[in-house]
């Protein structure tokens, strides 16, 4: 059974940036990407960005570009996002998610972490 | 704006059937998928591909795609189904995710 164990909430100020990981577990990566997604107060899903962890190979979402950082460890299949120059409109919940790469489907969802960004 | 749109709001009577739709212009090439969220909790993908159920969905969710068009229909619908439903798939490019809306689907 796939697991992906986000870390926890942030409290942000905003114009500084923040990092959250997420470690996947207990299934194959190979043909899978890992994707973030969030979703501010009341709202829908926005797709942020992905990487396929074995080749390193990144993707984002026009909004987000140069303003997001997508990495991951192979090794340990972990994966983070940066998000910079936040602002109070940041404040959502980022989820990742195991994301198969030919047909866009996220499987398996991480719990979720909350940011907040608050002066 | 999202690149797939779906009705804000939908109604089913208990124990009827209810289609949501999502609309856009790559699912002529992508099939859509399908999550339900509740309150609180993170998305689950209840139909991907094109009908294909993960393990431990009931199968009165099921898929359909004709043109521009992908649907999610729920045969029974039960108390427990009331939840947000989005749709998703590969944006025209192929390079992105891209998802839907939403639709608030209220059990009367």
């Amino acid at each position: 059974q796939v697991h992906l164990v986000q870390s926890g909430a942030e409290v942000k100020k905003p114009g500084s940036s923040v990092r959250v990981s997420c470690k996947a577990s207990g299934g194959t990566f190979s043909s899978y990407a890992i994707s973030w997604v969030r979703q501010a107060p009341g709202q829908g899903l926005e797709w942020m960005g992905g990487i396929i962890p074995l080749f390193g190979t990144v993707n984002y979402a026009q909004k987000f570009q140069g303003r997001v950082t997508i990495t991951a460890d192979k090794s340990t299949i972990t994966a983070y996002m940066e998000l910079s120059s936040l602002r109070s409109e940041d404040t959502a919940v980022y989820y990742c998610a195991r994301e198969q790469v030919a047909d866009g489907y996220l499987d398996y969802w991480g719990q979720g972490t909350l940011v907040t960004v608050s002066s | 704006s999202s690149e797939l749109t779906q009705d804000p709001a939908v109604s089913v009577a208990l124990g009827q059937t209810v289609r949501i739709t999502c609309q856009g212009d790559s699912l002529r090439s992508y099939f859509g998928n399908w999550y339900q969220q509740k309150p609180g909790q993170a998305p689950v993908l209840v139909i991907y591909g094109k009908n294909n159920r993960p393990s431990g969905i009931p199968d009165r969710f099921s898929g359909s795609s004709s043109g521009n068009t992908a649907s999610l229909t729920i045969t029974g619908a039960q108390a427990e189904d009331e939840a947000d439903y989005y749709c998703n798939s590969r944006d025209s490019s192929g390079n992105h995710v891209v998802f839907g809306g939403g639709t608030k689907l209220t059990v009367l």
